[in-house]
This record gives C-alpha cells, sequence and structure tokens, in this order.
C-alpha cells in the first residue's frame, strides 16, 4: 500500500529556533498533502492544506507566518515551526491524498520545545 | 461548521466480545463522507472504514461495521471477535462530498480489550 514518511520522528529544540518538518509520498504522487497537530490525549486538529505548486490554504487561527508549508514537489511537503516556543510542543501529523481517492497519514513528528 | 462528537472517553471489551463505539455528528451538507480510524501506540493513523452518506447500505470491512442513522447523525463502530491488536484510540471523521479532504475528527475514544 501507499506510504507516507515523516522526518524527524522526534525533535528536541531550543526556544526560538526553528524546526522543519518533512513529509514525503515514498511510492505515489500527491497533489494534495494535509497537515495535521495533535496535542497529548486529544484529536487531531487540521492545520492547513498543501498543494504542489501553490500557497497553502491554513486553517482559521493557525498562523501561517509561524508555521510555513511548502510544497515544492509531488512528494515531498515541509512544514517549517518558526521561533518555536514550549507551546508549540505537540505531535505534527501529514496526510496525503492518492488516486481513489484514498488518503494516508505518516507515522507523524514528535516537537519539544524546550 | 461541523463538529463531531464522540461522548465515549474509554471503552473496554473482553476478547472475542463484540463493542460498539459511538459517534454523532452535525452537518448542513447532503453530501459528506464518514470514517473510523485507528490510533495504535506507535501514533501511526489506520483507516478502518468508511461510509459514504448517499449509501444506504451499512459498510462493513470484516470484523468491522458501522450503523449509519443519517437522520439521526449517528456513525456507530460494532468491532465483533475483538481481538488484543483491536486496542487502541479510535477517532470518528467527516469530510465534506469531495471525500478524504479536509477531515473533522471528533475526540476520540480509547478502547481496551482484556484477554
Amino acid at each position: 500500500g501507499a506510504v507516507v514518511s515523516q522526518h524527524p520522528s522526534w525533535v528536541i529544540c531550543k526556544s526560538g529556533t526553528s524546526v522543519k518538518i518533512e513529509c514525503r509520498s515514498l511510492d505515489f504522487q500527491a497533489t494534495t498533502m494535509f497537515w495535521y497537530r495533535q496535542f497529548p490525549k486529544q484529536s487531531l486538529m487540521l492545520m492547513a492544506t498543501s498543494n504542489e505548486g501553490s500557497k497553502a490554504t491554513y486553517e482559521q487561527g493557525v498562523e501561517k507566518d509561524k508555521f510555513l508549508i511548502n510544497h515544492a514537489s509531488l512528494t515531498l511537503s515541509t512544514l517549517t515551526v518558526t521561533s518555536a516556543h514550549p507551546e508549540d510542543s505537540s505531535f505534527y501529523i501529514c496526510s496525503a491524498i492518492t488516486t481513489g481517492p484514498r488518503k494516508f497519514f505518516g507515522p507523524g513528528t514528535r516537537l519539544t520545545v524546550l | 461548521a461541523q463538529t463531531v462528537t464522540q461522548s465515549q472517553p474509554e471503552m473496554s471489551v473482553q476478547e472475542a466480545e463484540t463493542v460498539t463505539l459511538s459517534c454523532t455528528y452535525d452537518t448542513s451538507e447532503s453530501d459528506y463522507y464518514l470514517f473510523w480510524y485507528k490510533q495504535p501506540p506507535s501514533r501511526q493513523m489506520i483507516l478502518v472504514i468508511r461510509q459514504e452518506a448517499y449509501k444506504q447500505q451499512n459498510a462493513t470491512e470484516n470484523r468491522f461495521s458501522v450503523n449509519f442513522q443519517k437522520a439521526a447523525k449517528s456513525f456507530s463502530l460494532k468491532i465483533s471477535d475483538s481481538q488484543l491488536g483491536d486496542a487502541a484510540m479510535y477517532f470518528c471523521a467527516y469530510s465534506q462530498n469531495t471525500g478524504f479532504q479536509k477531515l473533522v475528527f471528533g475526540t476520540g475514544t480509547r478502547l481496551l480489550v482484556s484477554p
């Protein structure tokens, strides 16, 4: 089946630094990818929809200048958390759509900001 | 805005028994999709089953089946012959008619399976 990977799986950074998370569709081309955020013991909340070659569409309340999304190719979308703070600590999950349509989720990235 | 509600934070079941997880949703759309996702401790989201709103027949996938009541906006998941590997968080989710686009998730139900 289709596979979506994320890198890194876990990152720890200091407050004020920026962190980049990669989401790749390994065996299919994904014109659309999604970024979700999951706080501990909570549900997934959609942050933004990423379309290849165009600007991402952010959900209400998500700061687009803080969470930079780049979907540069049909197999790669990146999420950059700029000037990270402890409250940004969370689990970030990407997903990608393939033909069918079918949606596959990545394994997630745990971000810890000290 | 669409909302998804899961009123059971946690459910328990014994191996080989049957358990039903509840989900209600609110939408003004007539065409949409509903899903149940499983999230094991690895945090990897796994699609369990999906239902198209225009289909009256309830979806089934092996031991998993749903009871879709469109008028009541209810979408419950029944797991038959429960197995230890079924233990996980289960999320009910909604998507508009384009399917698999933006998913709105419920708060989840933790399923515990005992031997």
